[in-house]
């Protein structure tokens, strides 16, 4: 099984509209997610962390479901601009900063 | 201030020969990683520095693929004798590394596109 799972997508919205995905996680002991934003031929960037009661980013919502192992992340009123590729991040245990990337869920906003 | 730069930014190669890629990470960073990225997958991690501890070397694949990080900053990744299947993007990443200053947040250089023909 692996570390970190998504649903690759692609997810295709029309801009303004909503788009949510979910990334499942193997460790019970990982106590540290992400979300990272990979555009096209380019290096994954830090969207953001992902905290035990869910944080908003602007129009970005991360939630955590521990007892289940995942994690979700919400995009509002998508723009042109969310386009590209959201990985799931976690952390392979306590105190470890090695972090297992999920694959990718790709998301096309179109106009 | 400057980011993780890496070099060569591309690099073809013939199958069997080696190849060196290098990773300058950012300043004051105690812990360097080193992942590839084949067409259409997520991140493999390969090694990772933290400090002067010895690196884990577990996602190396095979022992044709070694690193060196000299003096706790620029780090080689070395492939020898390199195959097809070695084609992909090898990236680099560093972070704070410590308990203290780790948010988790790792800052990638733009990647050597390596292609082994």
């Amino acid at each position: 099984r692996k570390e970190v799972e998504q649903d690759p997508g692609p997810f295709n919205v029309p801009e303004g509209a909503t788009v949510a995905f979910n990334c499942t996680y193997s460790n019970s002991a990982s106590q540290s997610f992400f979300w990272y934003r990979q555009d096209c031929r380019k290096e994954p960037k830090l969207l953001m962390s992902v905290y035990s009661s869910g944080n908003e980013d602007g129009r970005f919502t991360a939630q955590l479901n521990r007892a289940s192992q995942y994690i979700s992340l919400l995009i509002r009123d998508s723009k042109l601009s969310d386009s590209a590729t959201y990985l799931c991040v976690v952390n392979l245990g306590s105190n470890d900063y090695k972090l297992s990337f999920g694959a990718g869920t790709t998301v096309t906003v179109r106009a | 201030g400057a980011g993780v730069s890496q070099s060569p930014s591309n690099k073809v190669t013939e199958k069997g020969k080696d190849v060196e890629l290098r990773c300058d990470p950012i300043s004051g960073h105690t812990a360097l990683y080193w992942y590839r990225q084949s067409l259409g997958q997520g991140l493999e991690f390969l090694i990772y520095f933290q400090g002067n501890s010895a690196p884990d070397k577990s996602g190396l694949p095979s022992d044709r693929f070694s690193a060196e990080r000299t003096g706790g900053s620029v780090s080689t990744l070395t492939i020898q004798r390199t195959q097809q299947e070695d084609s992909a993007v090898y990236l680099c990443a560093s972070s704070l590394g410590s308990l203290a200053g780790w948010d988790g947040e790792q800052f990638f250089g733009p990647g050597t596109r390596l292609t082994v023909l």
